[in-house]
């Protein structure tokens, strides 16, 4: 059975620390591995990686993927309130299959 | 540019009353549709997606059911809701072509049943 794990469940840090969010696989059939944030409502999209070892970056946020040894890390430097959201990795393999999520709290 | 509806936002329902949920998506033809499920604390749980109109895959058997009447409309159903179907419930989009699998998310329906 397809699975993706998320860790930590959740995160509590201050503004202006660095967050590592990790995520592995185990899927049949791997095209490619998303990064959303979800605040209140809808997810909204940040990454797509389908190739090892190529950083992604967005701002303060980055991500890479390891198809070797199946997992991804999103990185989020110097936190902010703003970054305070659930971080959900996704799997591509026809569908995707999601984790369960990161909390992240950014206090002041 | 494209944009995805759902309503309501928020549902409070009995026990064995019926549910209807809709999703129309803007801007674009020819989507794939897809009604997740997010319960407290969980992931999001794919329940069906479609690929054209009156093409629906279930993806777990369940006390729910879809339909696609037209292009860009997605409808969730449930003939009697369990307590069990409360939940966030999020419709999504995305294009066909290629390996590029981004999924574009509408607002969600917060569905409690009582």
């Amino acid at each position: 059975e397809d699975k993706v794990v998320q860790s930590p469940l959740s995160l509590v840090v201050h503004e202006g620390d660095t967050v590592t969010l990790n995520c592995s696989y185990e899927v049949t059939n791997f095209r490619s591995l998303l990064w959303y944030k979800q605040e209140k409502k809808a997810p909204t999209f940040l990454f797509m990686l389908t190739s090892s070892g190529i950083e992604k970056k967005s701002g303060r946020l980055s991500s890479i993927l390891d198809k070797k040894e199946l997992f991804s890390i999103l990185n989020i430097t110097a936190t902010q309130t703003g970054d305070s959201a659930v971080y959900l990795c996704a799997v591509n393999t026809d569908k995707l299959i999601f984790g369960t999520g990161t909390r992240l709290q950014v206090f002041p | 540019s494209q944009t995805i509806h759902q309503w309501p936002a928020t549902l409070v329902q009995p026990v064995g009353s019926p549910l209807s949920l809709e999703c129309t998506v803007e801007g674009t033809s020819n989507p794939n549709l897809y009604w997740y499920r997010q319960a407290a604390g969980r992931g999001l749980q794919l329940l069906f997606y479609s690929v054209g109109i009156g093409q629906i895959s279930s993806e777990v058997p369940q006390n729910l059911s879809a339909s696609r009447p037209q292009d860009r409309q997605f409808i969730l159903s449930s003939k009697k809701l369990l307590l069990s179907d409360s939940g966030f419930y999020l419709c999504a989009w995305s294009g066909r072509a290629g390996v590029s699998h981004e999924q574009y998310f509408g607002p969600g329906t917060r569905l409690t049943v009582t």
